[in-house]
Formats: structure tokens, C-alpha cells, sequence
């Protein structure tokens, strides 16, 4: 275990529906952040938050709408996505922004259909 | 923004033999990073090197770092089967973003 949980692990959404990915971590991080990772592709920076602000976002369509309520839990709300969504999703965070290494959640496989 | 490149794309080898991993990258880096994932799993953090480090040991890793030639390589010795999953590396650009390379998969056969 990482310190970092994601729930759920497994989601099967129709492209009409609204979903939501839930990440948590206790470690005590200011920064926090989603990937995704589609098969056969490197993985993509999708949004970073550092101390509750958004501070990055990669041109990701507006169909993912992220959230931080607070530096210990990160949202990905999810709404009218395409079957090319279909990925896993993770989740990270790290002490600060930039700073050293990252510790991962074990993603939420996500299946768009 | 840069992409990491990885070779080879895949590895499969004996127990007790060595696997090498290479990456490369373009721009200037504040360190480089391995991970390692299991299939449809998180990523695990393996070790960090700084851009002023050359060389790094972790237990049965270690990573060389050649910032003239831009590439790093993982080296882990005495393979065991436990250590097939995918393995990535990840560098930090100036600018504060982790990039990632699109990983070596390697199998490790008993």
C-alpha cells in the first residue's frame, strides 16, 4: 500500500452517465494529481493541484471536470465521455509540487461503452 | 512538452540473469525517476537520481544517469520472477512536470 486509495477500482459507465473517481491519501501531501494511462501510450498528466489550486491542466476536454475539496482528496467527475476514455485512471501525490517522488493509487479501470 | 523513450519495448529473460533498461530524453532535467508497475496496478516508486548524480544503487537496482547524452538506464541484477511488471521512467523538466516514457515490459522467466 502507497498511502494513496482510489475508489472504485473497476467503473462500466454508458456515454450518457455521470460518474465519479475518488482518491484519498493521508500522507500528509500539498500536491495532487491525475493520470491516465491508455493501453500502449506513455502516461498522461491530465490535472495537478498543489495546495488545493489547480495548477496544471493539459488540455484535457471538459467532459473530465476535476476537484480538491481539500489536500486530502481529489475528484474526477466524469460526464458524456466516448468509448476512446476507456483507460486507467491513477491518481498521485507527492509532498510538494515537483518535489521528489510520487506515490500512486492503483487506479480506477474505467470502460466507457 | 517531451515524451521519455524506452528501450527495448519489451524483455524477457531468465531468472538470475541481469536486465538493463535504457531511457532517453530532450531537454534539460532537474532528476530522473524509475517506477515499476504491475499489470493494471499503481505505479511503485524504485529510486531517484539528481541531475548532478551519476550512478545510484538501490538493493538489486542501479541506475546510471548521462546528462551529456541525455539517457539513463536501470540495471536490475539476479533477476527473479517477481520482478516482471513494466517499468517506466519518469523525468522532472524544469517547470515542475513528471513526465513519463511509455515503459519496458519485462518477463522474467523461472
Amino acid at each position: 500500500e502507497t498511502g494513496v486509495t482510489q475508489t472504485p477500482r473497476h467503473l462500466v459507465m454508458g456515454m450518457t452517465n455521470k460518474k465519479s473517481l475518488k482518491c484519498e491519501q493521508h500522507l500528509g501531501h500539498n500536491a495532487m494529481y491525475w493520470y491516465k494511462q491508455s493501453a500502449k501510450k506513455p502516461l498522461e498528466l491530465m490535472f495537478v493541484y498543489s495546495l488545493e489550486e489547480r495548477v496544471e491542466n493539459n488540455s484535457v476536454p471538459s467532459r473530465f471536470s476535476p476537484e480538491c475539496p481539500n489536500s486530502s482528496h481529489l475528484f474526477l467527475h466524469l460526464h458524456t465521455l466516448q468509448p476512446e476514455d476507456s483507460a486507467l485512471y491513477l491518481c498521485a501525490s507527492s509532498q510538494d509540487f515537483g518535489m521528489t517522488e510520487a506515490f500512486f493509487g492503483q487506479g480506477t479501470r474505467l470502460t466507457v461503452v | 512538452s517531451q515524451q521519455g523513450e524506452e528501450d527495448p519495448q519489451a524483455l524477457s529473460i531468465q531468472e538470475g540473469e541481469n536486465a538493463t533498461m535504457n531511457c532517453s530524453y530532450k531537454t534539460s532535467i532537474n532528476n530522473l525517476q524509475w517506477y515499476r508497475q504491475n499489470s493494471g496496478r499503481g505505479l511503485v516508486h524504485l529510486i531517484l537520481i539528481r541531475s548532478n548524480e551519476r550512478e545510484k544503487h538501490s538493493g538489486r537496482l542501479r541506475v546510471t544517469l548521462d546528462t551529456s547524452k541525455k539517457s539513463s538506464s536501470l540495471l536490475i541484477t539476479a533477476s527473479r520472477a517477481a520482478d516482471t511488471a513494466s517499468y517506466f521512467c519518469a523525468f522532472m523538466e524544469y517547470g515542475n512536470k513528471l513526465v513519463f516514457g511509455a515503459g519496458t515490459i519485462l518477463r522474467v522467466k523461472s
